[in-house]
């Protein structure tokens, strides 16, 4: 079975740093994109980002709205993609999904992130 | 950054046909575009139906096909079941990145 499984979300303060993960099984995940989107509570969702596979040069690209504070990465080793992000702030609160297989093909069920003090 | 705009929300009566858009602020939609179309229902994750323009998955229902119509994208819904009540969020490529638009709570009634 395809699957994307994200972690390593949670409560952080303000101004605070966090690393999610998402882990890829059941399809070839070095070869595709691995895109990251969020949506707020009750909100639509926001593309945040993406990166691209090692015949891409693992090239990424961020949404104005994190941009100079988020770092995407992987390691196909582990078939893993990791998204930092920094500065956090109170609109940063949502839930973070990982995306993948493709086309969109494969999406984890979430983890979800709060910014509070 | 460009902005993605559908309606917020369409009913449709079981058994009937709807047609959702999704247009964009910087103009006519194209294939270039390479819209997608997902499907996301209370405490799910989206699932993607649709991409690049009209091209679905293997878990599509036939019921839906992707279009482009009139300067826009366009997601339409046939003999729509009670099962397709959800939200139905596109997504357009612009240069390397994607713009979601807002959403459109489709129900059925």
């Amino acid at each position: 079975e395809e699957q994307l499984v994200e972690s390593g979300g949670g409560l952080v303060q303000p101004g605070g740093s966090l690393k999610l993960s998402c882990a890829g099984s059941g399809f070839t995940f070095s070869a595709h994109t691995v895109t990251w989107v969020r949506q707020a509570s009750g909100k639509g969702l926001e593309w945040v980002g993406r990166i691209r596979n090692k015949d891409n040069k693992y090239a990424t690209a961020y949404s104005a709205s994190v941009k100079g504070r988020v770092t995407m990465s992987r390691d196909d080793s582990t078939n893993t993609a990791y998204l930092q992000l920094s500065g956090l702030r109170s609109d940063d609160t949502a839930v973070y999904y990982c995306t993948g297989g493709g086309y969109f093909d494969v999406w984890g069920r979430g983890t979800t992130v709060t910014v509070s003090s | 950054q460009a902005v993605v705009t559908q309606e917020p929300s369409l009913n449709v009566s079981p058994g009937g046909t709807v047609t959702l858009t999704c247009g964009s602020s910087t103009g006519v939609v194209t294939s270039g575009h390479y819209p997608y179309w997902l499907q996301q229902k209370p405490g799910q994750a989206p699932r993607t139906l649709i991409y690049n323009t009209d091209d679905k998955h293997s878990w599509t229902p036939a019921r839906f096909s992707g279009s482009l119509l009139g300067g826009q994208a366009a997601l339409t819904l046939s003999a729509a079941q009670a099962e397709d009540e959800a939200d139905y969020y596109c997504s357009l490529y612009y240069d390397g990145s994607r713009v979601f638009g807002g959403g459109t709570k489709v129900t059925v009634l």
